[in-house]
């Protein structure tokens, strides 16, 4: 009975190529989140949806496409993938936008070559 | 900006004591502040929320406390365990809708 789950666990891939990481959550909650933790573990807000709708999109390249086809997804596409993505992406959802506790995935380790 | 410190290097506590981290934060009036832990290879798990107008939050073994005048949280694990050992996050929020992170402790008990 996973809360959150992303697929895949683990990423690796060269650099130029485009893919994409997917996230479920069967919580019930009305917002999620991608994160992104670096090499130094600063974990940093992404985007974040509130019933579909995009609320927060931080400074982050247009390459990163978030898409919620309903309110228990949240998948992230990267197109044109840089060494500089390599990092750790968290997705998360919470029960109220912005206020409440969030539940993390298990995260998905993006290597790029 | 907004900034948030904890103490980057590891904390090592002998089993039994309290061991205690700091979250310090500058250019910031956050109405919740929460903690977090991370195991390795893993997402961050929620262990406290705390309010701005409280000063302090117990579940058992765990206390955090809030000081919006010296712009610190302070949380405590009394009675450590190894199974304790782990990295612990402060995030405040809600800024703009969001919660800000720390960079996180490391806190190892030894047996």
């Amino acid at each position: 009975d996973t809360a959150v789950s992303q697929t895949p666990k683990y990423l690796v891939t060269q650099m130029g190529n485009d893919k994409s990481i997917k996230c479920e959550q069967n919580l019930g909650h009305d917002t999620m989140y991608w994160y992104k933790q670096d090499s130094k573990k600063f974990l940093k807000i992404m985007f974040s949806y509130n019933n579909k709708e995009l609320i927060i999109n931080e400074t982050v390249p247009n390459r990163f496409s978030p898409k919620s086809p309903d309110k228990a997804h949240l998948n992230l596409h990267i197109n044109s993938l840089e060494l500089g993505d390599s990092a750790v992406y968290f997705c998360a959802s919470s029960q109220e936008y912005g206020t409440d506790t969030q539940y993390f995935g298990p995260g998905t380790r993006l290597t790029v070559l | 900006s907004q900034k948030i410190e904890q103490n980057s290097e590891a904390l090592n506590i002998q089993e039994g004591k309290t061991a205690t981290l700091t979250c310090n934060y500058t250019n910031y009036s956050p109405a919740y502040l929460q903690w977090y832990r991370q195991d390795p290879g893993r997402g961050p798990v929620f262990l406290l929320l705390i309010r701005e107008n409280e000063k302090e939050k117990r579940k058992e073994r765990l206390k955090v406390t809030f000081d919006t005048t010296l712009k610190q949280s302070l949380f405590h694990i009394t009675a450590s365990q190894p199974a304790d050992s782990a990295t612990y996050l402060c995030a405040l929020g809600p800024g703009t809708y969001k919660y800000i992170f720390g960079t996180g402790t490391r806190l190892k008990v030894l047996a």
